[in-house]
């Protein structure tokens, strides 16, 4: 499809295990951004990339957290040794260059048990 | 941390009659965003108003700013039940630092 696309929709791992969750943008769009939303909350800024350059990791909760877009099309962000309180969605969402609105994919749902 | 706050919270309302929400910001703005999030679904983008303007209107929607009280609110009229939802006011001055509320839960009752 022509939108964001987010893999895998859902994830339970054992906490102490590593996670990677992919996102496809929008074909073109320089911007990417991860999130992460808490049940009830609004999401919360992790990271930012305009092509393959994070430009923005001041979000990122811990080191356990990194992101990366090695050809600035896909990114993936990956979790190491997994903790309870990094059960959210994450979501991933692109926009083309410039101060344009996002376009979000629809999130992976992680819990970590 | 996030930057724009919504009020209401939560807002339940009967199908037809119309439904304000309100954001507040704390810092300087160069545009400020309207996004819906139906549940379990990504967040869909709603409208974009620019710090020089106080007014914009998209089919149902109307959005105002006053970047001297530093809010804004979106007014959706004749609700419908398919407008259920959060929603979701995001402010910032360039694309990469925009920040998003913890938003207003609407409900609307057929």
């Amino acid at each position: 499809g022509a939108g964001v696309s987010q893999s895998p929709r859902y994830k339970v791992a054992k906490r102490g295990q590593d996670v990677a969750l992919r996102c496809d943008p929008i074909s073109g769009h320089v911007s990417l951004f991860w999130y992460q939303q808490a049940l009830g909350q609004g999401p919360e800024f992790l990271t930012y990339f305009q092509n393959e350059a994070q430009l923005d990791k001041s979000g990122l909760p811990s080191d356990r957290f990194f992101a990366e877009r090695p050809e600035g099309s896909v990114s993936t962000l990956k979790i190491q040794r997994t903790q309870q309180e990094d059960s959210a969605v994450y979501l991933c969402a692109s926009s083309p260059v410039g101060n344009q609105p996002q376009h979000f994919g629809d999130g992976t749902r992680l819990s970590i048990l | 941390s996030q930057q724009g706050e919504e009020d209401p919270q939560a807002l339940s309302i009967q199908e037809g009659e119309n439904a304000t929400m309100n954001c507040s910001y704390k810092t300087s703005i160069n545009n400020l965003q309207w996004y819906r999030q139906n549940s379990g679904r990504g967040l869909v983008h709603l409208i974009l108003i620019r710090s020089n303007e106080r007014e914009k209107h998209s089919g149902r929607l109307r959005v105002t700013l006053d970047t001297s009280k530093k809010s804004s609110s979106l007014l959706i009229t004749a609700s419908r039940a398919a407008d259920t939802a959060s929603y979701f006011c995001a402010t910032g001055y360039n694309n990469n630092d925009m920040r998003f509320g913890a938003g207003t839960r609407l409900t609307v009752k057929p």
